[in-house]
């Protein structure tokens, strides 16, 4: 079984400023890898996910990710976040055989001070 | 195109009642979910559908009754609902070669229990 541990609950920036949210995830086996973003009374928008290749993923909006197998981490990243970045951002993995079960982390409330 | 639509968008619903959720996509998905959502809460799953048969049910109750009739519409109904179920509720969809099972979120119907 897999988990999934985004390491904080809430991150606060300020406009123009760089930010980095962190995941880490647990599994026995290879996974796939994606982070969503759910803005206020919305659905899931997949920012970016990994699958294979390239450990550097690059999103919408100006996010990247990078995936990290000896440190089973795929923390996200932008260079400078703006106010419309508010939302929850959820980190989730699946095992590459059997990938319609999605395992999400609790969740990481990004607000963007100006 | 990845959209998911889902209707209605807010429901509000006594506990004897009897509602249905909507889902619809047209990307050619042969997968489609349904979640649960809990505020401030990563989505549980609920129920998975695969080339319009029910392949995973999460343990969810027989209030919660889920039909595909066909590979491009979802749908949930409810039936003597309790307040807890008060949620929003997501359905997804996605491909399910190998891969290509990145799964794509609708906007939610948020359900409100009295």
């Amino acid at each position: 079984a897999q988990s999934v541990t985004q390491l904080d609950s809430q991150v606060p920036v300020f406009e123009e400023a760089p930010v980095e949210l962190r995941c880490n995830y647990s599994s026995s086996v290879s996974v796939y890898l994606f982070w969503y973003v759910q803005y206020p009374n919305q659905g899931l928008q997949l920012l970016l996910k990994y699958l294979s290749g390239s450990t550097l993923v690059k999103g919408i909006n100006g996010f990247e990710a990078e995936f990290n197998k000896s440190q089973t981490s795929f923390h996200l990243r932008k260079p400078s976040v703006h106010i419309s970045d508010t939302a929850e951002y959820f980190c989730a993995v699946s095992e590459i055989w059997g990938a319609q079960k999605l395992v999400f982390g609790q969740g990481t409330r990004l607000t963007i001070n100006p | 195109d990845t959209e998911v639509t889902q209707t209605p968008k807010h429901l509000v619903m006594g506990m004897t009642n009897k509602k249905s959720l909507k889902c619809e996509q047209h990307m050619g998905h042969r997968a489609m979910y349904w979640y649960k959502q809990k505020a401030k809460k990563p989505p549980e799953l609920m129920f998975v559908y695969s080339y319009e048969k029910l392949s995973i049910n999460e343990s969810v109750p027989s209030r919660f009754s889920p039909e595909c009739p066909n590979s491009s519409l979802l749908n949930l109904h409810l039936h003597a609902l309790q307040p807890e179920d008060s949620a929003l509720y997501l359905c997804a969809s996605s491909q399910v070669t190998s891969g290509q099972e990145t799964q794509y979120f609708g906007p939610g119907t948020r359900l409100l229990v009295l």
